[in-house]
């Protein structure tokens, strides 16, 4: 079956670095998204990787390994704004995402 | 409009009647989807359309029905509303010059008494 693990909360310090960490396992894969999710909104996007390696945006970095079925989002610099739930979705061999319930992610100043 | 467009934003709703949750997006994005999110689970897709005058059916099909008659528009429909569908509904596009990335509407939260 198609299995998505991801911590279920975390806190961590305004200012501070947190790794929210995704081990994954789907009948194929084409690629995997992070989504951030703030309370009572849609989800939007933030990265994606297909390769191995990271990809860095701004705050946000990505990482993906394919050979573990492993990823994680590092959030630096970390603010209050970042409160959210961050959701990490594979997408499977019929290009479908396999959505994750997400990391409630906690930021206490 | 500006992105995806949902409606209504909530809805409260007698078991056993119809609803159509609709969706609209201005992005001519050849893809669209509807999910599902309840508490403490993944969001789940129901239905999905890969390009206008097609639909598939997802995860969690039961009870749901949708239809793709042009680009912009993808409306859901539960022909006869139960509890068990209360929940947060969003429909997402992907397509264009990204075509990956899926792209949310705000949600419709829906509650069936």
């Amino acid at each position: 079956g198609q299995n998505i693990d991801q911590p279920t909360e975390m806190t961590a310090t305004e200012g501070a670095i947190v790794q929210i960490n995704c081990t994954y396992q789907t009948s194929g894969f084409n690629g995997l998204f992070w989504y951030q999710q703030h309370a009572g909104e849609a989800p939007t996007f933030l990265s994606y990787n297909v390769l191995d390696g990271l990809e860095e945006k701004g705050r946000f970095s990505s990482f993906l390994s394919r050979s573990k079925g492993y990823s994680y989002l590092l959030l630096k610099e970390l603010q209050m704004k970042d409160s959210a739930s961050y959701l990490c979705a594979p997408k499977d061999s019929n290009y479908q995402l396999i959505w994750g319930a997400g990391t409630k992610l906690i930021i206490k100043p | 409009i500006a992105g995806i467009t949902q409606a209504p934003t909530s809805q409260i709703l007698a078991a056993g009647r119809r609803m159509t949750l609709r969706c609209t997006q201005d992005m001519r994005h050849n893809a669209m989807y509807w999910y599902r999110q309840d508490l403490g689970l993944g969001l789940r897709l129901i239905h999905y359309s890969n390009t206008a005058g097609t639909t598939g059916k997802g995860e969690v099909p039961d009870g749901y029905s949708v239809s793709r008659a042009n680009t912009d528009d993808f409306p859901l429909t539960l022909a006869s509303a139960v509890p068990s569908q209360t929940s947060v509904y969003f429909c997402a596009s992907s397509g264009g010059h990204d075509t990956d990335t899926q792209y949310f509407g705000p949600g419709t939260r829906l509650t069936v008494l």
